[in-house]
């Protein structure tokens, strides 16, 4: 099956710190990426598309001067949360996209738990 | 937009008892998936459907995408205790892109 890693799995960080996330898929090339945020007991919500060889997408409300995405080869992508305050403890996810058939079928990573003192 | 409204947000049962999560939209999807996501890890594909009245049944969950294909419901016989989870449905977004739209998602929690 596909298998996509996240490291680290979790992180504690100093407010006004970057912090790096990896997302790599493990044995299948993905040229798009898709990095997510979660709160307790909610569902995902999509922050930014990841593509290879080009520019990261944004979802509206999603600064991408605070969220840089790098999207460096086939099997992974980066998301670095910039100058990290609390407001941005969360659970990270990202997921990798394969196409199986003809439907939509994305792959995800056990997520990053991170949290701003 | 295309909002899938999961129902209910939350559900506690007890070991044996049966359950029906349902998935909603006013939008018509091309396919639904069922993700389960358990705590502090990322989410699992369970099933995709692809057809209007499809029914899949994986062990004792049976899953079932509306003949319209703007719904799903997710049917869980004689819970048990593993079956703890987030349950998600999620759709194709409109526009492509491969991007999914996630439904608002049902805590289950089963207890012996």
């Amino acid at each position: 099956g596909a298998v996509v890693s996240q490291h680290p799995s979790w992180v504690i960080c100093k407010s006004g710190t970057s912090v790096k996330i990896e997302c790599r898929s493990l044995d299948f090339q993905a040229t798009t990426m898709f990095w997510y945020r979660q709160f307790p007991k909610q569902s995902l919500m999509l922050m930014a598309t990841s593509n290879e060889g080009s520019k990261a997408t944004y979802e509206q409300g999603v600064e991408k001067d605070k969220f840089l995405i790098n999207h460096a080869s086939l099997t992974l992508s980066t998301l670095t949360v910039t100058s990290a305050h609390p407001e941005d403890s969360s659970f990270y996810i990202c997921s990798a996209h394969r196409p199986v058939g003809w439907t939509d079928t994305q792959y995800f990573g056990p997520g990053t738990r991170l949290t701003v003192l | 937009t295309q909002l899938l409204e999961q129902s209910p947000q939350f559900l506690s049962i007890q070991e044996g008892e049966n359950l029906t999560v349902y998935c909603n939209s006013s939008s018509v999807f091309s396919s639904l998936q069922w993700y389960r996501q358990e705590p502090g890890e990322g989410p699992v594909l369970l099933v995709t459907v692809v057809t209007g009245g499809e029914v899949k049944k994986l062990k004792r969950l049976t899953f079932q995408f509306g003949d319209a294909r703007k719904d799903s419901s997710l049917h869980i016989t004689a819970a048990q205790p593993g079956d703890t989870g987030l349950y998600l449905c999620a759709g194709p977004r409109s526009g492509g892109g491969n991007k999914l739209t996630f439904g608002t998602g049902t805590q289950l929690k089963v207890e012996l």
